[in-house]
């Protein structure tokens, strides 16, 4: 089945701690995404990579930072930077620019942060 | 940088009424543009998605939307919905450097 995971599905962490959330991709995607979901706010990108090995901030990336080393990978690190980091957390991918056509973004099921 | 609106942050409607839910958009070169549904406890899913050709688009589920490019809209719409219609939904933009942008949702809530 080819799909988005992320792991884990919740996940909570003292204040100051670092934590990093996994989103792995199956579907030979080049571009993916992380976005922050907040009631009333919508998706929020935080940052993006459109290629391996390449990532730029989105619009809120203080206090978050990422990794692109495979193709299938695109962790994300909550750093104790980040002041407000309770959130639901959303990993999403896309074929790219690479391709001749273009493509939605295709959604993982989420990774639920509470900070204690 | 690019916005997206969604005017309507939550909608009452009973069965079988019509549903209309704007979106307007402010970057003013070529787009793409999406509607995508967050079913409760469920994934966000695609709703319906519109490139390029004929303005007015189908979806799954009998939605429909219209692109009007002098308004800067992407405007969905069903003639009647269900209870099973009941979730959250969000207009998205993709720019030409295919960077997403999201709308603040709109919830639906139909009642049985």
């Amino acid at each position: 089945d080819g799909g988005i995971t992320q792991s884990p599905k919740y996940l909570f962490r003292k204040e100051g701690q670092n934590v990093t959330l996994s989103c792995e991709q199956n579907l030979n995607h080049d571009a993916m995404y992380w976005y922050r979901q907040d009631p009333g706010q919508g998706l929020r990108l935080i940052y993006y990579s459109q290629i391996v090995n390449d990532f730029q901030k989105g619009d809120i990336a203080e206090g978050y930072s990422v990794s692109r080393e495979k193709k299938e990978s695109f962790p994300l690190t909550v750093t104790s930077a980040q002041k407000n980091p309770t959130a639901f957390y959303l990993c999403a991918s896309s074929m790219g620019t690479s391709g001749r056509a273009w493509n939605e973004q295709f959604f993982g099921p989420g990774t639920r942060l509470t900070v204690l | 940088a690019q916005s997206v609106s969604q005017h309507n942050h939550h909608v009452i409607l009973s069965e079988a009424a019509s549903l209309e839910l704007g979106c307007n958009y402010s970057y003013g070169g070529t787009v793409n543009l999406f509607w995508y549904v967050q079913y409760p406890g469920q994934h966000l899913q695609l709703l319906l998605k519109y490139f390029s050709g004929d303005p007015l688009v189908k979806g799954i589920k009998g939605f429909e939307a219209e692109f009007i490019k002098s308004k800067f809209s992407f405007n969905l719409r069903k003639p009647s919905v269900q209870w099973s219609d009941t979730a959250e939904y969000f207009c998205a933009v993709r720019d030409n450097f295919n960077k997403f942008y999201f709308g603040s949702g709109t919830k639906l809530n139909v009642k049985p």
